[in-house]
């Protein structure tokens, strides 16, 4: 069965720092996707990772993945207030058409 | 605009009562999902569907059941049998391979059973 994991689930920070948020999954898969979601709000992608070593960038948040170490990242770069939000990394089982989801990170910037 | 619509968004019944939750998408995507959203927890998968009148049982599918009869529509029936049905319950729908797209979410539904 594949598990998903989070780390941290919970992360307080500042703006203009830097963090990561990681994404550790427990079977083989080449698939991996970020989505963030607001409070009492439905899910919002964000990047979809098809590749080891696959790198996507948007504004601030940057995804990497490396499927040999089943690991993805969400860096977080120069934090601002409007990127609190909760986190979600998911991930395709072998190709099983579905989505495994991690627990989320929430994440809060503070001023 | 085309999207998925999940009715009613807020869900009130009492324990004992069957409760089905609607999920309408205009995207012409073949794959529908439902997926359950405890409180500070991820997404848990309780029903898909790839094509019309078939579809697979997820991890948490005891419980619910499901219709696929129109492409379009893929409602989710919450039993008495289920123990723990006060949740955020979403759907989502795809449009081909998971590989190329990610899953698009509605607004989702908010039950609750007391």
């Amino acid at each position: 069965e594949l598990k998903v994991e989070q780390n941290p689930l919970f992360l307080s920070m500042q703006e203009g720092k830097n963090y990561t948020i990681y994404c550790n999954y427990s079977t083989t898969s080449d698939r991996l996707y970020w989505y963030r979601q607001d409070p009492g709000k439905s899910l919002e992608s964000l990047f979809v990772l098809l590749s080891n070593g696959a790198v996507k960038q948007e504004g601030r948040l940057m995804a990497s993945l490396d499927t040999k170490a089943r690991l993805s990242t969400l860096h977080i770069t120069a934090a601002v207030h409007d990127l609190s939000a909760t986190y979600f990394c998911a991930v395709d089982p072998q190709g099983a058409q579905k989505l495994v989801f991690g627990q989320g990170t929430r994440l809060t910037i503070n001023p | 605009d085309g999207g998925i619509t999940q009715s009613p968004k807020y869900l009130f019944r009492k324990e004992g009562q069957n409760v089905t939750l609607s999920c309408e998408q205009n995207l012409n995507h073949d794959a529908m999902y439902w997926y359950r959203q405890d409180p500070g927890q991820g997404l848990r998968l309780i029903y898909y569907s790839q094509i019309v009148n078939d579809f697979q049982k997820g991890d948490i599918a005891e419980g619910y059941s499901v219709s696929r009869e129109k492409k379009e529509s893929f409602p989710l029936t919450v039993t008495s049998a289920q123990k723990n049905p006060t949740a955020f319950y979403l759907c989502a729908s795809l449009a081909g391979d998971i590989g190329n797209s990610p899953l698009h979410f509605g607004n989702g539904t908010r039950l609750t059973v007391t």
